[in-house]
């Protein structure tokens, strides 16, 4: 099946810093990316929809300027959530549309566990 | 808003019983997967379904979509301790977008 890398697996900031994680599809390209963020015991929380070569589409709730997003391939997608604080700390999933027009195939990423001190 | 309800929310059973869980909606769907998390990682695809009244089997997994397309089950026979998890249902509208909807999930706990 179609394998989605991130990195870092997991980090440890101070409270202010920036933070960036990359999501790779490493066997297929994906012009859209999707990024979640998952909170202990509870299920995928979408935040944006990342596509390439154009601006992501962010859901409501989501700060467009404290998350920011860049697909700059068909294999690279990035967050970066800026200035950080302990509200932030959590479990970020990226997955990569790997299916047709027909038939949508999310594949995940392994997810990226981040904490702010 | 598409809501999928999953249920039970948490199911704990012993090795080798057999179990079900639920997805339920009232939103019709183009296509529905099912997905299996355990802790610390991410969301791993079991199955696609498409057409209504689809069975598909993936070992001792048995996925059936409903006949009008708007629910699924799935039914674990002899479950084993690695079978543990959480299954995550998520279903593709017919509205042109290609995001998924995504149920809360089951919690399955397989007792050895």
């Amino acid at each position: 099946g179609a394998v989605v890398s991130q990195h870092p697996s997991w980090v440890i900031c101070k409270s202010g810093t920036s933070v960036k994680i990359e999501c790779r599809s490493l066997d297929f390209q994906a012009t859209t990316m999707f990024w979640y963020r998952q909170f202990p015991k509870q299920s995928l929380m979408l935040m944006a929809t990342s596509n390439e070569g154009s601006k992501a589409t962010y859901e409501q709730g989501v700060e467009k300027d404290k998350f920011l997003i860049n697909h700059a391939s068909l294999t690279l997608s990035t967050l970066t959530v800026t200035s950080a604080h302990p509200e932030d700390s959590s479990f970020y999933i990226c997955s990569a549309d790997a299916g047709t027009a027909h038939q949508e195939t999310q594949y995940f990423g392994p997810g990226t566990r981040l904490l702010v001190l | 808003t598409q809501l999928l309800e999953q249920s039970p929310q948490f199911l704990s059973i012993q090795e080798g019983e057999n179990l079900t869980v639920y997805c339920n909606s009232s939103s019709v769907f183009s296509s529905l997967q099912w997905y299996r998390q355990e802790p610390g990682e991410g969301p791993v695809l079991l199955v696609t379904v498409v057409t209504g009244g689809e069975v598909k089997k993936l070992k001792r997994l048995t996925f059936q979509f409903g006949d009008a397309r708007k629910d699924s089950s799935l039914h674990i026979t002899a479950a084993q301790p690695g079978d543990t998890g959480l299954y995550l249902c998520a279903g593709q509208s017919y509205y042109g977008n290609n995001r998924l909807a995504f149920g809360k999930g089951n919690q399955v706990v397989v007792i050895p």
